[in-house]
């Protein structure tokens, strides 16, 4: 069974930084992309970053970017999403989820999600 | 980057049709996916690549993207099925590659 696990969420201040985390099993972690996906309180789906199976193609929302950084470690079947300059507009429940296709490239199709994990950032 | 626009809302009765559409420029050229969303839960891929359905969705869902607008379409609607809909494309034209749509909410009466 496909299982995707956000950790690392919780309550930072304006200008902090955070580091979530995403631990994968139950299917071949180094063979598919994935990808981080927020949903602000009362908002609608916003896509964040993704990373292919080998780290060569990572995209960032404009939103994030320069601020925001992907990463996996493959050994470890994880996915990390390093967050710096945190501001109240990146209060969010933030999903992890696997691309559909296990291909080097990424699909930007998202079969499998996590529960999330919800970070607030107070101004 | 891309943009999605789609309807706030959509009502309907149970054992109705519902439609939920997305638009977007030329979205006719782009591979489209659907997601629902429940309150509390993870979304849920139910259309992919304008039509496809993963396995365990209903045959009852079923989407099609012509032009500049895309559909997911509902039959028989439940009242299981209200949740909010989202479209998606991927778009690795510019380094903002996904693009998610505002969402819809299904209402079923």
């Amino acid at each position: 069974e496909v299982q995707l696990v956000e950790s690392g969420g919780g309550l930072v201040k304006s200008g902090g930084s955070l580091r979530l985390s995403c631990a994968a099993s139950g299917f071949s972690f180094d063979d598919y992309g994935l990808n981080w996906v927020r949903q602000a309180p009362g908002k609608g789906l916003e896509w964040v970053s993704s990373i292919s199976s080998n780290s060569a193609y990572i995209y960032y929302a404009d939103s994030v970017k320069g601020r925001f950084t992907i990463s996996r470690d493959n050994a470890k079947n994880s996915l990390y999403l390093q967050m710096d300059s945190l501001t109240a507009e990146d209060t969010a429940v933030y999903y992890c989820a696997r691309d559909r296709l296990d291909i080097v490239v990424l699909t930007g199709k998202f079969d499998y999600w996590g529960q999330g994990t919800l970070v607030t950032v107070s101004s | 980057s891309y943009v999605l626009t789609q309807a706030p809302s959509v009502s309907v009765a149970p054992g109705q049709t519902a439609r939920i559409s997305c638009g977007g420029n030329n979205i006719g050229t782009k591979s489209v996916h659907w997601y629902q969303k429940k309150p509390g839960q993870a979304p849920v891929l139910v259309v992919f690549d304008d039509s496809d359905r993963p396995s365990g969705i209903p045959e009852r869902f079923s989407g099609s993207n012509s032009g500049d607008t895309a559909t997911l379409t509902i039959r028989r609607v439940e009242a299981g099925d209200e949740a909010d809909y989202y479209c998606q494309v991927w778009d690795i034209s510019s380094d903002h590659a996904g693009v998610f749509g505002g969402g819809t909410k299904l209402t079923v009466l």
